[in-house]
């Protein structure tokens, strides 16, 4: 299995623009995580994904940030608009839906808005 | 709520000596699971190792193993005979039981392996 696979690995973009994330998670697993980890707030769970309905948003900055999943097998997070302070990294992570199993991260994707 | 703490958030270890990372949570739960996150320079999020809170046999893989003292709510990792692959940065987390989702991270430590 390639894992899970999240794109682009880095992106740069100007305050203002609109940026997506983009994430498969591994084949026949449930549960989709988004994650952002900063040095000031470590790593924070943003929102979770359960059989394709999002359970937990309470996470989600605000509402320039929002997350969907069309299907078992993909999933995106939108910034609209960017800020400066939504540089951090962004992992996703999936889990066959147990809570004693292991979460599997992406690669994460490193945001830098200038 | 639950929390993790880890109170080191650097430590060095020469090269085939043994390391210690601390980590304490605070939980009124009894049934729950504890994980060792590792992050090296490449980012990717690597599980080392994991315990059930029900077992009392600490948990080992390899080089790794813990110490999990449930009633202190203590849950180290040690590593033994690091290598210089081991360096990283080292999550200890947190999930309840029965259906949770929520994982908790402590703020991590930072390990150097020195030659």
């Amino acid at each position: 299995d390639a894992g899970v696979i999240q794109s682009p690995r880095h992106e740069v973009t100007e305050m203002g623009q609109e940026v997506t994330l983009r994430c498969k998670p591994i084949s026949g697993h449930n549960s989709l995580f988004w994650y952002r980890q900063t040095m000031m707030r470590g790593l924070e769970l943003l929102i979770y994904f359960n059989n394709n309905v999002p359970i937990d948003d309470s996470g989600m900055p605000e509402d320039r940030f929002s997350a969907k999943m069309p299907n078992a097998s993909f999933s995106t997070l939108k910034i609209q608009p960017s800020e400066p302070r939504d540089s951090a990294v962004y992992f996703c992570a999936s889990r066959s839906g147990l809570s004693r199993d292991e979460q599997f991260f992406g690669p994460g994707t490193r945001l830098t808005v200038l | 709520a639950q929390t993790v703490t880890q109170s080191q958030p650097e430590m060095s270890v020469q090269e085939a000596e043994t390391v210690t990372l601390s980590c304490t949570y605070d939980t009124s739960e009894n049934n729950y699971y504890l994980f060792w996150y590792k992050q090296p320079p490449s980012r990717q999020m690597i599980l080392v190792i994991r315990q059930e809170a029900y077992k009392q046999q600490n948990a080992t893989e390899n080089r790794f193993s813990v110490n999990f003292q449930k009633a202190a709510k203590s849950f180290s990792l040690k590593i033994s005979d690091s290598q210089l692959g081991d360096t990283a940065m080292y999550f200890c987390a947190f999930i309840s039981g029965a259906g949770s989702y929520q994982l908790t991270f402590g703020k991590g430590t930072k390990l150097s392996v020195i030659p």
